[in-house]
């Protein structure tokens, strides 16, 4: 299948600083990329949806000023944690859908953000 | 909006044997029904999708049915082995709308 890749995998950081995700599709141009957090031993719950040129489309709840999406290339999207907090820390996920396929939908290895 | 179902939580089977997963979703509109597979840390990896001109779809030891009248569709892995263990989700979604998740099954295949 279609190859995404997501960096960092594990990202340590002080409460108040901010982290940056990148999430690329390697093998395709991506239009639309999703973002996710999980909790441990719970589903995946989507934050926003990143299209291509435009402003992210994020999901009731969800923070738009403090979970910054950009996707500013077709290979490309990123999320930024701004003034990240102990809370912040969780497992976030991205995901791209690959254009053409009819909506097949394939994920990155995902990062795992511990804030102190 | 959609809801999806998803039973059991947990599954333990012997090696061997086979495991069934099963999911049911709300929205008739919905024609896409993708099942991944995430093993600890990972991120989850497409295993198997159905659409719904289609009722069952087979795949080596994996197969996906879909019952589109009950708005049912399960996961069977026949010949379980160890390393299919870990947290399978379904998933559905029409047109052009994000995909809704089940809430995941723990599946742990013992030697």
């Amino acid at each position: 299948g279609a190859v995404v890749s997501q960096h960092p995998s594990w990202v340590i950081c002080k409460s108040g600083t901010s982290v940056k995700i990148e999430c690329r599709s390697l093998d395709f141009q991506a239009t639309t990329m999703f973002w996710y957090r999980q909790f441990p031993k719970q589903s995946l719950m989507l934050m926003a949806t990143s299209n291509e040129g435009s402003k992210a489309t994020y999901e009731q709840g969800v923070e738009k000023d403090k979970f910054l999406i950009n996707h500013a290339s077709l290979t490309l999207s990123t999320l930024t944690v701004t003034s990240a907090h102990p809370e912040d820390s969780s497992f976030y996920i991205c995901s791209a859908r690959v254009p053409g396929s009819r909506n097949i939908q394939y994920f990155g290895a995902g990062t795992r953000l511990s804030v102190l | 909006g959609e809801n999806v179902e998803q039973h059991p939580s947990t599954l333990s089977v012997q090696e061997g044997d086979s495991a069934v997963i099963k999911c049911t979703y709300s929205d008739s509109a919905s024609n896409y029904f993708p099942w991944y597979k995430q093993e600890l840390g990972k991120g989850p990896q497409l295993i198997i999708d159905i659409r719904s001109n289609v009722g069952e779809k087979k795949d080596q030891r994996i197969a996906v049915t879909l019952n589109k009248t009950a708005k049912h569709f399960s996961l069977h892995i026949t010949e379980t082995q160890p390393e299919d263990s870990a947290v399978y989700f379904c998933a559905a979604r029409g047109g052009n709308t994000p995909l809704v998740f089940g809430k995941g099954t723990r599946l742990s295949v013992i030697a």
